[in-house]
């Protein structure tokens, strides 16, 4: 079975431009979960999907960052726009059961931000 | 609110030896623990978890950890260590029935030949 898939898997973009990080989590997983590792800091929760709904975006850092699950399959996370300090590492992970025993984990998209 | 430490931001061991990464939390309730690995370039791989039952848990690649209520602890360990498990590893809590971690900082591991 493929795992839960994230890309670009880099990338470099300029202050105050727009950036969209994409997640394919495994097929039939309706819970898809975002987490940020910004530099040096901890990994940290953003938001949990079920199916096409926000189960809960307490993470979410401000108004900058928009994250959508249209139709239930894959994620997309768009900061706009984008700041220095959004710099880091954005994983996405899903999974079948609700809790998070069943987590699988992406191999995470490096954002940076000059 | 739940909050982990990881006391050693990066521990150095030669190869074989054994090795002891440091973690505790904190939180009001009871929680869920869990040890996760990162390998260079690639997503976050689960070396083992505690929900209930034996304090004792023994995870993937030779890994085990302890579960300490009274210190609020969840070391991890490993007796002998290899190249391979050069790495970084990160602590997690999660409430019971939860549908979110709370990481530690991290620690990264480094095997020297």
């Amino acid at each position: 079975e493929a795992g839960v898939t994230q890309f670009p898997s880099h990338s470099v973009i300029e202050k105050g431009q727009t950036v969209t990080l994409r997640c394919d989590p495994i097929s039939g997983h309706d819970n898809l979960y975002w987490y940020r590792r910004v530099m040096g800091k901890e990994i940290k929760f953003l938001l949990h999907f079920v199916k096409e709904s926000k189960q809960d975006e307490s993470g979410m850092p401000n108004n900058r960052f928009l994250a959508e699950r249209t139709g239930g399959t894959y994620s997309t996370l768009k900061v706009q726009p984008a700041e220095l300090e959004d710099s880091g590492v954005y994983f996405c992970a899903s999974s079948q059961e609700r809790g998070v025993g069943g987590y699988t984990f992406g191999s995470g998209t490096r954002l940076t931000v000059v | 609110a739940q909050s982990v430490t990881q006391l050693d931001s990066q521990v150095p061991v030669f190869e074989e030896a054994p090795v002891e990464l440091r973690c505790n939390y904190s939180s009001s309730v009871s929680v869920y623990l869990f040890w996760y690995v990162q390998y260079p370039n690639q997503g976050l791989q689960l070396l083992l978890k505690y929900l209930s039952g034996s304090t004792l848990v023994k995870g993937i690649n030779g890994f085990e950890a302890e579960f300490n209520k009274s210190q609020t602890s969840f070391h991890l360990r490993k007796p002998s260590v290899h190249i391979s498990d050069t790495a970084e590893y990160f602590c997690a809590v999660s409430r019971p029935y939860g549908q979110n971690f709370v990481f530690g900082p991290g620690t990264r591991l480094s095997v020297l030949p």
